[in-house]
């Protein structure tokens, strides 16, 4: 399996701009999690999704910021417009089952900087 | 709730020495615990994981962790450390296999030469 894939691997962009990241689970996990991870923050969950539904969006900073899961294949966080304070870098994870059992299995990250 | 601590956000050691990163989680019953290693640049990667059993649990990289329910603590080991493996640790706890798994802040591990 060739993993949590995750692109672009570096996204630059100017304050305003939408900013799409996209992720591709594993084939066969049901769970799907967004992070953002800073040096003042650490790791942050974001929103979750449990087959293709998103669960828990609590973690998202602010209505800038959107997440769907189209198909079991596919996801994609959006923000728009983009801010500097955005700037950070982005990882997708995904489990079978909710984690407690078996853990996560997290992409590369993209990181976005907002200029 | 589960909730996890690793007290220590920097660690330097020389390289040749042993290492022990420390891991406190909060749980009622006995929890999955993980260990995760994030090197520069790169995203999180399982080293080891505890569900149940033998206490001491063995990863890649030659770590080990021990599960301590009396001090509540998953703390992870090296015998001899390698440059290669300066990074940051995370802690992570899970109720059960039907819940999500808490992260800890991290430890980051600086290696001297």
């Amino acid at each position: 399996d060739a993993g949590v894939i995750q692109s672009p691997r570096h996204e630059v962009t100017e304050m305003g701009q939408e900013v799409t990241l996209r992720c591709k689970p594993i084939s066969g996990h049901d769970y799907l999690f967004w992070y953002r991870q800073t040096m003042m923050r650490g790791l942050e969950l974001l929103i979750y999704f449990n087959n293709n539904v998103p669960i828990d969006d609590s973690g998202m900073p602010e209505d800038r910021f959107s997440a769907k899961m189209p198909n079991a294949s596919f996801s994609t966080l959006k923000i728009q417009p983009s801010e500097p304070r955005d700037s950070a870098v982005y990882f997708c994870a995904s489990s079978r089952g909710a984690g407690g059992g078996r853990g996560y299995t997290f992409g590369s990250g993209t990181r976005l900087t907002v200029v | 709730a589960q909730s996890v601590t690793q007290p220590d956000i920097h660690i330097t050691v020389s390289e040749g020495a042993s290492l022990e990163l420390r891991c406190n989680y909060s749980y009622g019953a006995t929890p999955y615990l993980f260990w995760y290693v994030q090197s520069p640049g790169q995203g999180l990667q399982l080293l080891l994981k505890y569900f149940s059993g033998d206490t001491l649990v063995q990863g890649i990289k030659g770590f080990e962790a021990e599960f301590k329910r009396s001090q509540s603590s998953f703390n992870l080991r090296k015998p001899s450390v390698h440059w290669s493996d300066a990074a940051e640790y995370f802690c992570a706890v899970g109720a059960d296999a039907g819940n999500m798994l808490t992260f800890g802040g991290g430890t980051r591990l600086m290696v001297k030469p």
